[in-house]
């Protein structure tokens, strides 16, 4: 059984990034995407990006183009999310997911972590 | 991006009640959809997949249904672990999106 374990709660200044870490066990990353999700307090669901490392392939939402880099490290089964330019607005609870990728190209999630909280103040 | 919206945003039921919640899409998204439950400082947890397949383990009461841009999510008879928030998601594109979430409350 997949378990995802991510790194623990961040407090950033804005203007700075955060770098969130996701180990994966019970399976590899070198066969399986990882999506990252996040979820601003009270609110919903917004999918944000994903890797598929057998590829070294990655495609984010345009939202975030430009200021989230998703990447893998194979050799210790982890993935990270780094966002910069931090805005109060991204302060939300960030997930990684293991992806399922269908013949659309586009993903459902059936492992998550269990959550990091970012927390961007001044 | 394709659009999903739920409704209700709130529902409040009964232990025993049959309880829907609806998930509509802006464009035709066949059956790629998935459903997933959200209970309070927890991940979502997934229930369904392409609009009605069950996942293993999610109670029988759970089933799903629907296809081009209106989905349904269907609870049997609700019991006390499923008061939670309810989230659809659409994947028939590269960049999956999910509805605002309904929330099931204690009546």
């Amino acid at each position: 059984q997949v378990q995802l374990v991510q790194s623990g709660a961040e407090v950033k200044k804005p203007g700075s990034s955060v770098k969130v870490s996701c180990k994966a066990s019970g399976g590899t990353l070198s066969n399986d995407s990882i999506s990252w999700v996040r979820q601003a307090p009270g609110q919903g669901l917004e999918w944000m990006g994903k890797i598929i490392p057998m590829f070294g392939m990655t495609t984010y939402a345009q939202k975030f183009q430009g200021r989230v880099t998703i990447s893998v490290d194979a050799s210790t089964n982890i993935a990270y999310m780094e966002l910069g330019r931090l805005r109060s607005e991204d302060t939300a609870v960030y997930y990684c997911a293991r992806d399922l990728t269908v013949t659309t190209g586009a993903s459902y999630f059936d492992y998550w972590g269990q959550g990091s909280l970012v927390t961007v103040s001044s | 991006d394709i659009q999903m919206t739920q409704s209700p945003s709130t529902l409040s039921a009964s232990v025993g009640d049959r309880v829907t919640i609806t998930c509509r899409a802006s464009e035709n998204i066949s059956s790629w959809l998935a459903w997933y439950q959200q209970k309070p400082g927890k991940a979502p947890n997934l229930l369904i997949h392409k609009a009605s397949t069950l996942e293993g383990g999610v109670p029988s009461r759970f089933s799903g249904s629907g296809s081009g841009t209106e989905f349904t999510l269907t609870i049997s008879s609700l019991q006390p672990d499923d008061f939670a928030t309810y989230y659809c998601q659409q994947y028939n594109n590269y960049y999956p999106t999910f509805g605002q979430g309904t929330k099931v409350e204690i009546k």
